[in-house]
């Protein structure tokens, strides 16, 4: 079985301050590993994902996490941190890719001050 | 593209009704569908898979009986909570991935229903 372990249910942050996002997983086989975020009122939107190639991952606005396997971490990351960015982030894990049955944390909810 | 949405956004019923929830996949066809429930505080748990024309598939703990799952069309399926108790309130959350034609590596999730039994 897979888990995910999201440190921090708030983070807050100041606009332009580094955003950091932590989560820790457990698998037993490779995992596929995801960031979504959720805007009130909106479904979850795919951020990135490893799926084993690069260990450094790219997604959108701005947003970039590093999967680390001696750590079982894949925590996000965003240099600068812009008022848009506030809203909730949900790591997840899956066994066998992302059109399939996916394991969440409990969410971080992020704000971020002036 | 890839828009999923759900009807209702919230429903409040009495204790002991049914409520039909659905999810519909807008600008693509999904030949799967996910339903999550989410507690507050808490992970979206996965409920059942559906697959279109067929049975939905239950996780473990799940009740077939009590949370009825219709996927008849590539664009539509529906999660109906039968004699519905306030243990059932929660958020409900639908996700569609897309078929053969594309990105099956992506499941697109819908806003999600919040569900009050009184």
């Amino acid at each position: 079985a897979q888990s995910v372990t999201q440190l921090g249910s708030h983070v807050s942050v100041s606009e332009g301050a580094l955003v950091l996002l932590r989560c820790n997983y457990s698998s037993s086989v490779p995992p596929y590993l995801f960031w979504y975020v959720q805007y009130p009122n909106q479904g979850l939107q795919l951020l990135l994902k490893y799926t084993s190639a690069a260990t450094l991952v790219k997604g959108i606005n701005g947003f970039e996490a590093e999967f680390k396997k001696s750590e079982t971490s894949f925590h996000l990351t965003k240099p600068s941190a812009h008022m848009s960015d506030a809203a909730e982030y949900f790591c997840a894990v899956s066994v066998t890719g992302g059109g399939n049955k996916l394991t969440f944390g409990t969410g971080t909810q992020l704000k971020v001050e002036l | 593209g890839a828009v999923v949405s759900q009807h209702p956004s919230w429903v409040i019923c009495k204790s002991g009704t049914s409520v039909k929830i659905e999810c519909r996949s807008l600008d693509f066809q999904a030949t799967t569908m996910f339903w999550y429930r989410q507690f507050p505080k808490q992970s979206l748990m996965l409920m059942a898979t559906s697959n279109e024309g067929s049975k939905a598939t239950y996780e473990q703990g799940v009740e077939k009986d009590k949370f009825l799952i219709n996927h008849a069309s590539l664009t539509l399926s529906t999660l109906t909570v039968t004699s519905a108790h306030p243990e059932d309130s929660s958020f409900y959350i639908c996700s569609a991935r897309p078929g053969l034609a594309g990105n099956q590596e992506t499941q697109y999730f819908g806003p999600g229903t919040r569900l009050l039994v009184l």
